[in-house]
């Protein structure tokens, strides 16, 4: 396995308190995302990062952030966690100039 | 409409048998394509990868791709109990950025 470690790897919060998921990689790989996964929609591109404090946006990006101050941790926050954000989240990374992208466990996050 | 179209399935074939996937898109730019395997539970995994159109063969997998049609496809020949998952494919332009189908979730009865 790809050493990539996703946590919480389960989550039941309220809607309206704020949310941080974390990844692990002790890969040293540059480039880090983070995914949501729902029925029908297969896997959609939250952020994604390019190096330590680089960060862009993905396809659903509203009402998340995203930081990264080590290579190794890239960190999603829900700011204030709505419904139609429950969710699987999958952290992904990848190695310069492979194509290749390794795959968290996820984390399965409920918002009541 | 999504830039990339996958039937959800369910499917559900007799171990030996041969399972079809396909997946349609519209974006002419994509150039590189992708099957993941998921298994329940679990983050997907990369099964096959190939470049521009053609075929490619890794044991019982075959990945084909027609960019004129804009079509790809995965075959896998002598279906076994342990293939059942949902397969994603994936596709990129030149950038890194990967577009996803909806997963097709596939059983293969023991």
């Amino acid at each position: 396995d790809a050493g990539i470690t996703q946590s919480p790897r389960h989550k039941v919060t309220e809607t309206g308190t704020p949310v941080t998921l974390r990844c692990h990689q002790t890969e040293n790989h540059r480039y880090m995302y983070w995914y949501r996964q729902d029925p029908g929609h297969g896997l959609r591109l939250i952020h994604y990062s390019y190096g330590v404090k680089d960060t862009d946006k993905g396809e659903v990006s509203d009402g998340y952030s995203v930081s990264r101050s080590k290579t190794e941790d890239f960190l999603l926050t829900l700011e204030s966690a709505t419904s139609s954000q429950t969710s699987v989240y999958f952290c992904a990374i990848r190695g310069e100039g492979e194509d290749t992208q390794y795959f968290g466990p996820g984390t399965r996050l409920t918002v009541l | 409409q999504k830039e990339v179209e996958q039937d959800p399935g369910p499917l559900s074939v007799p171990e030996g048998a041969i399972v079809s996937l396909n997946c349609t898109y519209s974006n002419s730019a994509f150039q590189y394509f992708m099957w993941y395997r998921q298994y329940s539970r679990k983050g997907p995994e990369l099964l096959m990868y190939t470049y521009s159109s053609g075929n490619k063969e890794d044991g019982r997998f075959t990945a084909q791709v027609d960019k004129s049609s804009k079509y790809i496809s995965l075959f896998i020949r002598d279906s076994q109990p342990s293939d059942s998952a949902t397969y994603l494919c994936a596709m990129r332009p030149n950038d890194y950025k990967l577009s996803f189908g909806a997963g097709t979730t596939v059983t293969v009865r023991a």
